[in-house]
């Protein structure tokens, strides 16, 4: 099956440092890739659309200049939270696209903002 | 509007016993597909099933079966004769034919399978 790999699994920052997580399709080149955020206990929140060579679609209500997305290749994703704060800790997951509607996610990225 | 509930927050079982996760799904569409996915404690989503709209048919994989009714909009998950390692958090998810590519998660069961 078609893995997605993320990097780094986990992290820890201090507040006001900015922290870049990639997204990679391995075996398959995905033209769009998803990033989710997931609170403890609760479920996921799509933020934004990733779009090869385009700039990201942002859900409403995320800041477009504080989580950051770069989708320069068709295998990679990045997500850079700037200037981070613990109210960003959260789990990151991202997915990629192999066809419409079916979608495989990374084993998602912890951030605890200190 | 696209919206998926999963009414029950944890379940608690007996290792053996069956159990059943509940799903509800609300959108307009009439082409959608409907998921459900395992988020063990390590957090790595895993894929169980995919459903579309058109197919009704109940599906049974090992211990895992689905049960997906249109008629009350409902896609229900049941583990026969459940077993520790199903321990996690299971969400249901639907995307609608607006744009695929968007998933809408349930809020997610966690089921704790008891020795």
């Amino acid at each position: 099956g078609a893995v997605v790999s993320q990097h780094p699994s986990r992290v820890i920052c201090k507040s006001g440092t900015s922290v870049k997580i990639e997204c990679r399709s391995l075996d398959f080149q995905a033209t769009t890739m998803f990033w989710y955020r997931q609170f403890p206990k609760q479920s996921l929140m799509l933020m934004a659309t990733s779009n090869e060579g385009s700039k990201a679609t942002y859900e409403q209500g995320v800041e477009k200049d504080k989580f950051l997305i770069n989708h320069a290749s068709l295998t990679l994703s990045t997500l850079t939270v700037t200037s981070a704060h613990p109210e960003d800790s959260s789990f990151y997951i991202c997915s990629a696209a192999l066809r419409d509607n079916e979608q495989f996610f990374g084993p998602g990225t912890r951030l605890t903002v200190l | 509007a696209q919206k998926v509930t999963q009414a029950q927050t944890e379940i608690s079982v007996v290792e053996k016993e069956d159990v059943t996760l509940d799903c509800v799904y609300e959108t307009r569409d009439t082409t959608y597909y409907l998921f459900w996915y395992k988020q063990p404690p390590s957090g790595e989503l895993v894929f169980l099933i995919r459903r579309n709209s058109f197919d009704e048919q109940n599906e049974i994989s090992g211990r895992y079966s689905w049960n997906f009714q249109k008629s009350t909009s409902s896609f229900n998950f049941t583990i026969t004769a459940s077993q520790v390692v199903d321990s996690a958090v299971y969400f249901c998810a639907l995307s609608a034919e607006y744009n695929f590519n968007k998933f809408y998660f349930g809020s997610g069961t966690k089921l704790n399978v008891k020795p």
